[in-house]
């Protein structure tokens, strides 16, 4: 089992572009979470989904990000036209049930030149 | 709202040192506790976690203790070593709710 899989690890964008996190959920898992880890901070929530629905995005940017976790594939989440303020760590979470517990994985560095 | 609240870093300690990182909650009803670790370019680990008062965690020589009664989970080691140094989290999960909820993160540095 290879555990949840972030993809890339690091990447960087330019002012304006858009970039695109990729998470792979541990096996089995239908649970997926997104986390964001700002220099010196805690991890805040942004987003939870299940298969082809957003159960709760509360913790989600109002304009510009956007997730999806489809049927077949990994869930991505997008953010148009990046600025400075969203270089951070991107942390994705699986779990099977709540009470199973949540698998993080590794990450993915997003840095905006 | 819910919250968590951590003892400010770094702490630096020596190889066998105690260690204690405090850890305090707001939260309505009786939520889980958590502690995560993050080694250098990595993502959480689940340390140990406690789900009802007066619940203890215990996981590779790390323990805490769910309080109610003074609202904390401080996390603690008898002797600490290098590969220990890591960043710990604090976090909470509401009953009902799938959010988890950190704290900022203790860096914990042990020197041999």
């Amino acid at each position: 089992n290879a555990g949840v899989m972030q993809n890339p690890r690091h990447l960087v964008r330019r002012r304006g572009q858009e970039a695109r996190l990729r998470c792979s959920p541990m096996k089995g898992h239908s649970h997926v979470y997104w986390y964001r880890q700002l220099p010196e901070e805690g991890l805040k929530f942004m987003v939870y989904l299940q298969k082809e629905n957003i159960i709760d995005e509360s913790g989600m940017p109002k304009e510009r990000f956007s997730a999806e976790f489809p049927k077949e594939g990994p869930s991505i989440l997008r953010i148009q036209q990046v600025v400075r303020g969203d270089s951070a760590a991107y942390f994705c979470a699986s779990s099977q049930d709540r009470n199973y517990g949540y698998t993080f994985g590794s990450g993915t560095r997003l840095t905006v030149v | 709202g819910n919250s968590v609240t951590q003892m400010e870093g770094p702490v630096t300690l020596s190889e066998e040192a105690f260690l204690t990182i405090n850890c305090t909650y707001t939260a309505t009803g009786y939520p889980s506790l958590f502690w995560y670790v993050q080694y250098p370019g990595e993502g959480l680990q689940l340390l140990l976690k406690a789900t009802k008062a007066d619940d203890k965690g215990s996981n590779k020589g790390f323990e805490a203790t769910y309080r109610k009664e003074t609202t904390s989970f401080h996390l603690e080691k008898g002797s600490v070593q290098v590969s220990d140094s890591a960043v710990y989290f604090c976090a909470l999960l509401q009953g009902g709710s799938e959010k988890l909820v950190f704290g900022k993160g203790t860096k914990l540095t042990v020197n041999p």
